[in-house]
């Protein structure tokens, strides 16, 4: 089975700030693992994923994220928080033979002018 | 990316009624199309999974009577909610996949949502 755990439901930074939202997961096999933003009565856009290879993995808008087995995690990063990046925030995980995605409870990011 | 398109965006209906949502893919084919459920300020939870001409699979306590999910074609998923209850408002995603050879584990594209409200 697996999981995803996001630590922080609620993350405020000022603009301009680091930005750092937590993943870790579970997963018994290798994990495919995701980054979703979701804005108000949205659905989900992708920010970015892992497969395999390089385990420091850029996406849209500025984000990044890298993947550390030994830590079984996967945290998002921007170097610098704009506005528009004020949403909601999923983690997800599923396994590599494409099963379904599960996700973690989200975390609410707030950026303060 | 790929656009998925889901339809309508939000729906008000009486209790007892029924109310269909329509999910499509609109440059793509989707062999597997799934259906999420989200309450408020909580995660998306799997209601079902359908792969085109096939029944869908039900994760646990999704009653598939309530929930009727047809995928007729490659671009089409329907998911209906009879006898509609107060109970049943919540925001319903859906999100399309398509096979590339035999690497399943493509990206799923999201639709916008549905907000449905049962009065």
């Amino acid at each position: 089975a697996q999981s995803v755990t996001q630590l922080g439901s609620h993350v405020s930074v000022s603009e301009g700030a680091l930005v750092l939202l937590r993943c870790n997961y579970s997963s018994s096999v290798p994990p495919y693992l995701f980054w979703y933003v979701q804005y108000p009565n949205q659905g989900l856009q992708l920010l970015l994923k892992y497969t395999t290879g390089a385990t420091l993995v850029k996406g849209i808008n500025g984000f990044e994220a890298e993947f550390k087995k030994s830590e079984t995690s996967f945290h998002l990063t921007k170097p610098s928080a704009h506005m528009s990046d004020a949403a909601e925030y999923f983690c997800a995980v599923s396994d590599r033979r494409g099963n379904k995605l599960v996700f973690g409870a989200g975390t609410i990011l707030r950026v303060k002018s | 990316g790929a656009v998925v398109s889901q339809h309508p965006s939000w729906v008000i209906c009486k209790s007892g009624t029924s109310v269909k949502i329509e999910c499509r893919s609109l440059d793509f084919q989707a062999t597997t199309m799934f259906w999420y459920r989200q309450f408020p300020k909580q995660s998306l939870m799997l209601m079902a999974t359908s792969n085109e001409g096939s029944k869908a699979t039900y994760e646990q306590g999704v009653e598939k009577d309530k929930f009727l999910i047809n995928h007729a074609s490659l671009t089409l998923s329907t998911l209906t909610v009879t006898s509609a209850h107060p109970e049943d408002s919540s925001f319903y995603i859906c999100s399309a996949r398509n096979r590339q050879g035999q690497d399943l584990n493509t990206e799923a594209f999201f639709g916008q949502g549905t907000r449905l409200t049962v009065v």
